[in-house]
């Protein structure tokens, strides 16, 4: 149990372009989900906390109009880089939680983005 | 502020032989969540094992073993009888449960290389 996917799993964009991430709970209701972003070698760096109907909390020093998370339902949230530059390439994973679970948080497989 | 510190960027060890990677963290909740995640070069996040910070006894979860020792705020992972598939980066986490949100604070990690 506790499975969560994201799709694409690697994605090649052009400078200017906009990206969507798609991560999802495949069996239980993520009432919250986390986004990070992942450099090489580094370790995950939060970028924002969506809660499901609600708008989400960026970290400090993230763009939110730049990378728009949506949690829309309890299984679904997007996260769109828009406008990517080069600088967005990066692994993207996320995490959902639901209620009641000591294990707190269930990672997707992440999305590798590369923008030329 | 809550700190997860892991000292050693990478690490080797023989096969089948165990080994142990340090953590050590700093919060002034008493309540609060340890946990270790696995990431190999495909770079998903394995979930490995969880401590809580009332937990009486050491978790330990197949060859995996928390050496949890609250009053130097340390909580190592120990791998017994080292595979090669457990070449991977390691990631030490906390989580308080005082506040509302869920966030994981993360240490910097430590990649083990497992030699035949």
């Amino acid at each position: 149990g506790a499975v969560v996917s994201q799709h694409p799993s690697w994605v090649i964009c052009k400078s200017g372009t906009s990206v969507k991430i798609e991560c999802r709970s495949l069996d239980f209701q993520a009432t919250t989900m986390f986004w990070y972003r992942q450099f090489p070698k580094q370790s995950l760096m939060l970028m924002a906390t969506s809660n499901e109907g609600s708008k989400a909390t960026y970290e400090q020093g993230v763009e939110k109009d730049k990378f728009l998370i949506n949690h829309a339902s309890l299984t679904l949230s997007t996260l769109t880089v828009t406008s990517a530059h080069p600088e967005d390439s990066s692994f993207y994973i996320c995490s959902a939680s639901g209620q009641g679970v000591s294990y707190e948080q269930y990672f997707g497989p992440g999305t590798r983005l590369t923008v030329t | 502020a809550q700190k997860i510190t892991q000292t050693q960027p990478g690490m080797f060890v023989q096969e089948k032989e165990a080994v142990t990677l340090d953590c050590t963290y700093d919060t002034s909740d008493p309540s609060y969540g340890l946990f270790w995640y696995k990431q190999p070069s495909s770079g998903e996040m394995i979930f490995l094992i969880y401590q809580g910070s009332y937990d009486q006894q050491n978790a330990t979860e197949g060859r995996y073993s928390l050496n949890f020792q609250k009053a130097r705020k340390s909580a190592n992972l120990v791998i017994s009888a080292s595979q090669l598939g457990d070449s991977a980066m390691y990631f030490c986490a906390m989580r308080d449960y005082a506040g509302n949100n869920r966030k994981l604070i993360w240490g910097l990690g430590t990649s083990l290389a497992v030699n035949p």
